[in-house]
């Protein structure tokens, strides 16, 4: 079975401008998890999205968001980067929300 | 809330000792899991093990090993005659259901370098 898969893998932006990040779920899984990663807070949870809704939601401004397509791939959209959005990204998929596998992650690094 | 502590934020052994990562953990809730995931320099978080809170086995995966018990909120892991190759970051998670569904909340991670 194929893992999870982030695309695109690294990412260069500009202060102000918005990014979309993609994540594929392995093949079955209905849930998808949102991380960011960073030296100086670790591991974050931003949200998780369960058969095309929200299901649960992080401490994130409301300049991250997300969705799941019926197909059960996922979007995050960062609108207005700031230098602190600099982060690993990473997508996790599962079959109801347990045993999350990762994927590779994003790299973001906003200048 | 909860919260995961791991205190040990860097070790350094020889290759073929022992090590034991702790992690710690807080949660109100009664029905938990924890997790332990390995990160390798590639930057991908591999998961190792899934444990709920009504199941307080120890469990056996070939080198690794876990201790999970509820008396001091502790799962720790062992690795037995460790490599090289088991060089990583390593994390500690929990997810409590009722209060927050299947959000993982991290520890901070220990750094794990084992040398030739």
């Amino acid at each position: 079975k194929a893992g999870v898969t982030q695309t695109p893998r690294y990412l260069i932006k500009t202060r102000g401008q918005q990014v979309t990040l993609s994540c594929s779920p392995i093949s079955g899984h209905r849930s998808v998890s949102w991380y960011q990663q960073t030296p100086g807070q670790g591991l974050q949870f931003l949200f998780e999205y369960f058969s095309e809704t929200q299901r649960n939601k992080g401490n994130f401004p409301g300049r991250f968001s997300g969705r799941q397509f019926s197909n059960s791939r996922s979007e995050m959209n960062v609108s207005t980067l700031e230098l602190g959005d600099s982060a690993l990204y990473l997508c996790a998929s599962s079959l109801y929300g347990y045993e999350q596998y990762f994927g590779p992650g994003t790299r973001l690094t906003v200048t | 809330a909860q919260k995961v502590t791991q205190a040990q934020t860097e070790i350094s052994v020889v290759e073929k000792e022992d090590v034991t990562l702790d992690c710690v953990y807080e949660t109100r809730d009664t029905t938990y899991y924890l997790f332990w995931y390995k990160q390798p320099p590639s930057g991908e978080l591999v998961f190792l093990i899934r444990r709920n809170s009504f199941d307080e086995q120890n469990e056996i995966s070939g080198r690794y090993s876990w201790n999970f018990q509820k008396s001091t909120s502790s799962f720790n892991f062992t690795i037995t005659a460790s490599q090289v190759v088991d060089s990583a970051v390593y994390f500690c998670a929990l997810s409590a259901e009722e209060t927050s569904g299947s959000r993982l909340t991290f520890g901070e991670g220990t750094q794990l370098t084992v040398n030739p």
